[in-house]
């Protein structure tokens, strides 16, 4: 069964610098989905950014990118001159490319707090 | 812009009583997915539904926990009886069908408070 993994219960970042949230998975596959997902208190769960395996290239989102290392199973996001706004729990999903059974395996979550 | 309805937005019950959450997904989506996240925690699948036939309940404890989407449409998923660990947001999202990168449209939840 896949895992997923966040190490960080908890981050802080000044407004406008830039903020990174970990994330590691552990599968068996070699096809798959990897999203990050915010959810703002009280407010439903938003798809931030999403990274297909296959490709290469990490995915960007206008202020949110990813690195992605498939060899390390490692899928960090970065955010850019964070805004008030960012202040979220985030949390790193996996799904598999399967037809069916491919439900999103989310990760603990991590808690961004952003200062003035 | 299209959204997953769900209520009520919150619930209140005692132990021992029943209760039922409603789901609408986004007009279209043949796949839906019933998650609870508890507090602190990452959402877990307890069903998900592709039309109107049950692909995934492994994590759904059955003898107290049913879902059913009859029309392939709109979903319910009810506890009986609820007992206090059972207090959690339960969330219901959407996706156009069981592929693709898309991720899933999530609704904005019920949060359950057993007492």
């Amino acid at each position: 069964a896949q895992t997923v993994t966040q190490s960080q219960p908890e981050m802080s970042v000044q407004e406008a610098e830039t903020v990174t949230l970990s994330c590691t998975y552990d599968t068996s596959e070699s096809d798959y989905y990897l999203f990050w997902y915010k959810q703002p208190p009280s407010r439903q769960m938003i798809l931030v950014i999403r990274q297909e395996a296959y490709k290469q290239q990490n995915a960007t989102e206008n202020r949110f990118s990813v690195n992605f290392q498939k060899a390390a199973k490692s899928f960090s996001l970065k955010i850019s001159d964070s805004q008030l706004g960012d202040a979220a729990m985030y949390f790193c999903a996996y799904r598999s490319y399967m037809e069916y059974g491919n439900k999103l395996v989310f990760g603990a979550g991590t808690i961004l707090r952003v200062k003035s | 812009e299209a959204e997953v309805a769900q209520s009520p937005r919150y619930k209140i019950t005692e132990k021992s009583q029943a209760v039922a959450f409603w789901c609408d997904p986004i007009s279209g989506h043949a796949t839906l997915y019933w998650y609870r996240q508890i507090l602190g925690q990452g959402p877990e699948l307890l069903v998900q539904f592709q039309d109107e036939s049950v692909v995934d309940d492994s994590q759904l404890p059955k003898d107290r926990f049913s879902a059913e989407r009859l029309k392939g449409v709109d979903s319910t998923l009810k506890i009986q009886p609820a007992e206090l660990g059972d207090s959690a947001m339960y969330l219901c999202a959407s996706s156009l069908n069981s592929q693709g990168n898309y991720g899933y449209t999530f609704g904005s939840g019920t949060r359950l408070t057993v007492v």
